[in-house]
């Protein structure tokens, strides 16, 4: 089982330009999130899905959205990136009252 | 009050001693605190967790100790080794996932 599958692992932006982050798991989990990790600030929630067709804001949803597009996949799309948001953005997935299960994260930079 | 405080924010231990991370919490209503380990180039992953009826959970050389009181609880790795060179975080929630709220992270490095 590869677990919590997340592409590309690195990228590199220019400011105002667009991308989408994948993510997909194959543990048949219900909820899955987008986190980002800057240093000295440990993970913080971008934007939750406890279940399929359902999406909540976390505490940093500001210039992200994202799509459940079906139980096993959820991404986030930058619509116009800035350099603030150059971080380090995992995706986790976990059944209802079990530990969140990590991908390997996806370094993006933007210039 | 939604915050965790971790400390310190980086560690040195020698080989075979105890490493000992802290945090504090705010909010009385959290019910669950897990601590997490994260590898360079990996996502962070469970190491152990407790919840507030017990002052402490051991899982082999790791043991979580908690302070309902204090608000505060700890990680301690006895017999510490080089595998164990990692990033740690603590984190609190209301429930057993989403609404997690992390500490910041402690680098600990295991010398030799």
């Amino acid at each position: 089982n590869a677990g919590v599958t997340q592409t590309p692992k690195f990228q590199v932006l220019k400011t105002g330009q667009s991308m989408t982050l994948q993510c997909a798991q194959d543990m048949n989990h219900n909820s899955m999130y987008w986190y980002r990790q800057d240093p000295g600030m440990g993970l913080r929630l971008i934007y939750y899905s406890a279940s399929e067709g359902t999406t909540d804001k976390g505490e940093v949803p500001n210039g992200y959205n994202v799509s459940r597009l079906n139980k096993r996949e959820f991404s986030l799309r930058l619509e116009s990136a800035a350099p603030s948001q150059t971080s380090v953005y995992f995706c986790a997935s976990s059944a209802w009252g079990s530990p969140l299960h990590f991908g390997n994260g996806t370094r993006l930079t933007v210039t | 009050q939604q915050q965790v405080k971790q400390s310190p924010q980086s560690l040195i231990v020698q080989k075979g001693g105890i490493s000992i991370i802290n945090c504090a919490y705010e909010n009385t209503a959290f019910d669950y605190f897990p601590w997490y380990q994260q590898f360079p180039g990996k996502g962070p992953a469970l190491l152990i967790a407790i919840r507030p009826d017990v002052s402490e959970k051991k899982e082999g050389r790791f043991t979580i100790s908690f302070n309902k009181s204090a608000k505060q609880f700890s990680l301690h790795i006895m017999d510490s080794q080089p595998g164990d060179s990692a990033t740690y975080f603590c984190a609190a929630s209301k429930q057993s996932n989403y609404q997690l709220i992390w500490g910041a992270g402690t680098k600990l490095i295991i010398k030799p």
